[in-house]
């Protein structure tokens, strides 16, 4: 069965743009989290879709929003990005968004 | 809201040694899951082992256990015969049973040195 995977791998932006990063769940799977990752705050929940519909979201303005399409691939979007954005960027999915959420490889996303 | 916490920030250890990774939390909640997770240098992140607090056996896969206290709110991982492939970043992790939503610790450095 194939693995979680996310697009693209690496992006480099500029500050001020908008970036939009996609996530493809384990077949099966109907829940995918997003997560951010950085040296200095580590990892941090953004938010969850089940069913294409935002079920739970962390704290994090509001330039950061997502989707879930029908057949459970996600898109998450930032807008008019800036330098702290930088980080990986990990998508999780998982059957029914409780207990084992497995992650995909991350977008390494550098804002300059 | 939970918390987790690390303390350890970097430890080290010889190939086929014994290293225990400690993790604390702090919840309400009196059921919920916990994991390890691993994340290898530049690689993505795996799902080591999992507890479920309702159970008072601790979990154990293969080299991996975990010695679950839960009035002390206490998740430490034992890797047992310790390999260099187990050199990586290890993150604690809690997720209430409603689910969705991880809380990490802040991770520690595992170094298995030949």
């Amino acid at each position: 069965k194939a693995g979680v995977t996310q697009t693209p791998r690496y992006l480099i932006k500029t500050r001020g743009q908008q970036v939009t990063l996609s996530c493809s769940p384990i077949s099966g799977h109907r829940s995918v989290s997003w997560y951010q990752q950085t040296p200095g705050q580590g990892l941090q929940f953004l938010f969850e879709y089940f069913s294409e519909t935002q079920r739970n979201k962390g704290n994090f303005p509001g330039r950061f929003s997502g989707r879930q399409f029908s057949n459970s691939r996600s898109e998450m979007n930032v807008s008019t990005l800036e330098l702290g954005d930088s980080a990986l960027y990990l998508c999780a999915s998982s059957k029914d968004g409780i207990y084992e959420q497995y992650f995909g490889p991350g977008t390494r996303l550098t804002v300059t | 809201a939970q918390t987790v916490t690390q303390s350890q920030p970097e430890m080290s250890v010889q190939e086929a040694e014994t290293v225990t990774l400690s993790c604390t939390y702090d919840t309400s909640e009196s059921n919920y899951y916990l994991f390890w997770y691993k994340q290898p240098p530049s690689r993505q992140m795996i799902l080591v082992i999992r507890q479920e607090a309702y159970k008072q056996q601790n979990a154990t896969e293969n080299r991996f256990s975990v010695n679950f206290q839960k009035a002390a709110k206490s998740f430490s991982l034992k890797i047992s015969d310790s390999q260099l492939g187990d050199t990586a970043m290890y993150f604690c992790a809690f997720e209430e049973t409603s689910g969705s939503r991880l809380t990490f610790g802040e991770g520690t450095q595992l170094t298995v040195n030949p």
